[in-house]
């Protein structure tokens, strides 16, 4: 059964950046069939797609967020992360690694738990 | 951008009730419209994809239907594990979601 975990800290610093780790287990990330997403939700708030990678390192990006994001793969680790530049307070959240269904612009399935990023000094 | 709008907000049903949803896309994303549950403090979770088929174990009283700009989340009879938000997502474009439903107990 294919599992997602998120890692990273839970506060950062206003203009400092956000590192996040997404951990894929009970499957490769390299399956040449799918693509692997970010996604983070505010508090109390709705969703909102971030990015998403293929295991070849092609990367799409949320056009509001593109000039602050980057998402790279480690297929050795069986790994993609998410940095994200400048963070604000707008952009404390809980952070979700997700599977795309099949293509770059798909749903997605199955989720991680998510993990909360509080900005704050 | 698409802009997809759900409503309404906040639905009360009694269980046992049928659950009618509704969400509308700012421009056609023809049947790329998956619909997902979130229950407080988990991940959100995969429904229907291709607006009207059902995810692996997802019971046959989650229903979707629509296609172009208007969508429809049914459930058919409300059980206590099905109080929960719902948001739908389209996938034409790059992906977006509605603001969610709420459905509550009445």
């Amino acid at each position: 059964q294919l599992q997602l975990q998120e890692s990273g800290p839970g506060l950062v610093k206003p203009s400092e950046t956000l590192s996040l780790t997404c951990t894929v287990s009970g499957g490769s990330i390299s399956i040449n069939t799918y693509y692997w997403g970010w996604i983070r939700q505010p508090p109390g708030k709705g969703l909102e797609w971030i990015g998403t990678i293929y295991y070849s390192g092609s990367t799409y990006y949320n056009p509001s967020l593109k000039s602050r994001i980057a998402i790279s793969v480690d297929t050795s680790k069986n790994q993609f992360s998410l940095k994200l530049t400048s963070v604000t307070a707008a952009d404390t959240a809980v952070y979700y690694c997700a599977r795309l269904g099949g293509g770059y612009v798909d749903w997605f399935d199955p989720w991680g738990q998510g993990t909360l990023v509080t900005v704050s000094s | 951008e698409i802009v997809m709008t759900q409503f309404p907000v906040t639905l009360s049903v009694s269980p046992g009730e049928r659950a009618t949803l509704s969400c509308r896309a700012s421009q056609s994303v023809y049947s790329n419209l998956a619909w997902y549950q979130q229950k407080p403090g988990q991940a959100p979770r995969l429904l229907i994809y291709g607006a009207s088929s059902r995810a692996t174990g997802i019971p046959a009283r989650f229903s979707g239907s629509g296609s172009g700009t208007e969508f429809t989340l049914t459930i058919s009879s409300l059980q206590s594990e099905d109080f929960a938000v719902y948001y739908c997502q389209q996938y034409n474009n790059w992906p977006s979601f509605g603001g969610g439903t709420k459905v509550e107990i009445k």
